[in-house]
């Protein structure tokens, strides 16, 4: 079962930064914060993960709270090919532990 | 990334009759791979773990002798839906994970599976 809730949509306007929040208020110590993103039927593609600090990569920023309840992922500046549904899981690290359950995302429509 | 392949992208079939998906990962050696199904308009469910030269794990609710998985190499894991009906209809995506890494999975692009 998903133990993450999204906003169900949001917009962004293209070249500005677009913030997505998740909670995930019962994360267990040993659970990762995952975030994919899936543009319409495709598979879904791996953005970031992160245990307890903020990470970046090439594509985005997570910044996780200090308790660990929620997070927050920042596309720095959003582009017409980022509209896509995004999901925000917790999961255990490992492929034989990590099964991800998804829950319904976030459709971010990145507007002209 | 890893590339993860998925064969057939698109299939229609009769009801009644078996269908064969293929999930390869191209450039590293996958131990475990994922099954998911997504119906329109909803998320990504999933089906099963696919271990590779063991048994097949599947979540609650799924039926194992209508959802057939084998993993026989490290690289190829395939997905038999067994007289498919069409509530079968649906985006089959699979996923791998294993080999040198464990950060994160890697999704096949999905098979559409439509039932007549």
């Amino acid at each position: 079962d998903a133990k993450t809730t999204q906003p169900t949509s949001m917009d962004c306007a293209e070249g500005r930064a677009a913030n997505l929040p998740c909670n995930h208020s019962t994360i267990s110590g040993n659970e990762y914060v995952y975030w994919y993103r899936q543009i319409h039927s495709q598979g879904p593609q791996y953005i970031i993960h992160g245990l307890k600090n903020n990470e970046t990569n090439e594509m985005a920023s997570l910044i996780i709270t200090e308790d660990r309840k929620s997070s927050t992922l920042i596309l720095p500046h959003a582009t017409l090919r980022d509209t896509a549904v995004y999901y925000c899981i917790v999961s255990t690290r490992g492929s034989t532990l990590g099964r991800l359950y998804f829950g319904r995302g976030t459709q971010l429509t990145v507007w002209p | 990334g890893a590339v993860v392949s998925q064969h057939p992208s698109r299939v229609i079939c009769k009801s009644g009759t078996s269908v064969k998906i293929e999930c390869r990962s191209l450039d590293f050696q996958a131990t475990t791979m994922f099954w998911y199904r997504q119906f329109p308009k909803q998320s990504l469910m999933l089906m099963a773990t696919s271990n590779e030269g063991s048994k097949a794990t599947y979540e609650q609710g799924v039926e194992k002798d209508k959802f057939l998985i084998n993993h026989a190499s490290l690289t190829l894991s395939t997905l038999t839906v067994t007289s498919a009906h069409p509530e079968d209809s649906s985006f089959y995506i699979c996923s791998s994970g294993g080999g040198s890494s464990y950060n994160e999975q890697f999704f096949g692009p999905g098979t559409r599976l439509t039932v007549l």
